[in-house]
């Protein structure tokens, strides 16, 4: 059963930081990985996907790194605005399901 | 272009009382999945339709159900609704058919149901 972890589970950090958000996978057999932003009481919005044959892919200030062979991927989000503030979520597709972390809650402070 | 729409916004509902979420799709869109994100569990799967037909289902009880009609809307029943079952149900569409698809999920806004 894949699991899927995401660290840290709150950040708070002031404007202008470039951060990291960790997202780890038991399985290492995935067929791709999406970083979505969840905002208060709203749905997901798809950030980032990368293809288990990608290394990594860039939006504007985020990119995404996967490392399939550890189990792991970053969320990297670069000069954070307040606007950053959100709950970030990592999923994987692995045996025809998606499986998602339990997020990271992000804090950018004017 | 208009998102995925989900209704209503909230429901509340008694235990052991019936309750029906909608979802309409992104026009084009065939599959639609529902998931359920419950205080303190997370964001899980629970269905996956792909024309008119359940492909997949999560780890759920047989009184969650559902179905796709024509025109590719979806509906979640809940039968018999107990006080874990409060939780913001999201509702996600794709233009390709299957998780395993390069295409990724557009999520609704959800809909909140709560159970007293």
């Amino acid at each position: 059963k894949q699991e899927v972890t995401q660290i840290p589970a709150a950040l708070s950090v002031p404007e202008g930081e470039n951060l990291v958000l960790n997202c780890s996978f038991t399985d290492s057999a995935i067929y791709n990985l999406q970083w979505f932003r969840q905002d208060p009481g709203k749905g997901l919005t798809s950030l980032l996907l990368i293809q288990s044959s990608q290394r990594e892919q860039t939006s504007g200030r985020l990119n995404a790194s996967l490392d399939k062979s550890s189990g792991r991927s970053t969320l990297y989000i670069a000069a954070s605005q307040p606007g950053d503030s959100a709950t970030y979520l990592c999923a994987v597709v692995s045996g025809s399901r998606l499986t998602f972390g339990e997020g990271t809650q992000l804090t950018v402070n004017p | 272009e208009a998102g995925v729409t989900q209704s209503p916004t909230h429901l509340i509902k008694t235990r052991g009382q019936q309750a029906t979420l909608r979802c309409s799709p992104i026009s084009g869109h065939t599959s639609v999945y529902w998931y359920q994100q419950a205080l303190g569990l997370g964001l899980q799967f629970l269905l996956w339709y792909d024309e008119g037909e359940e492909r997949n289902r999560g780890n759920f009880p047989p009184r969650f159900s559902g179905r796709q009609f024509p025109n590719y809307s979806s509906e979640l029943n809940v039968n018999a609704l107990e006080l874990e079952d409060s939780a913001l149900y999201l509702c996600a569409s794709s233009l390709e058919a299957g998780l395993l698809s390069t295409d990724t999920q557009y999520f609704g806004p959800g809909t909140r149901l709560t159970v007293l």
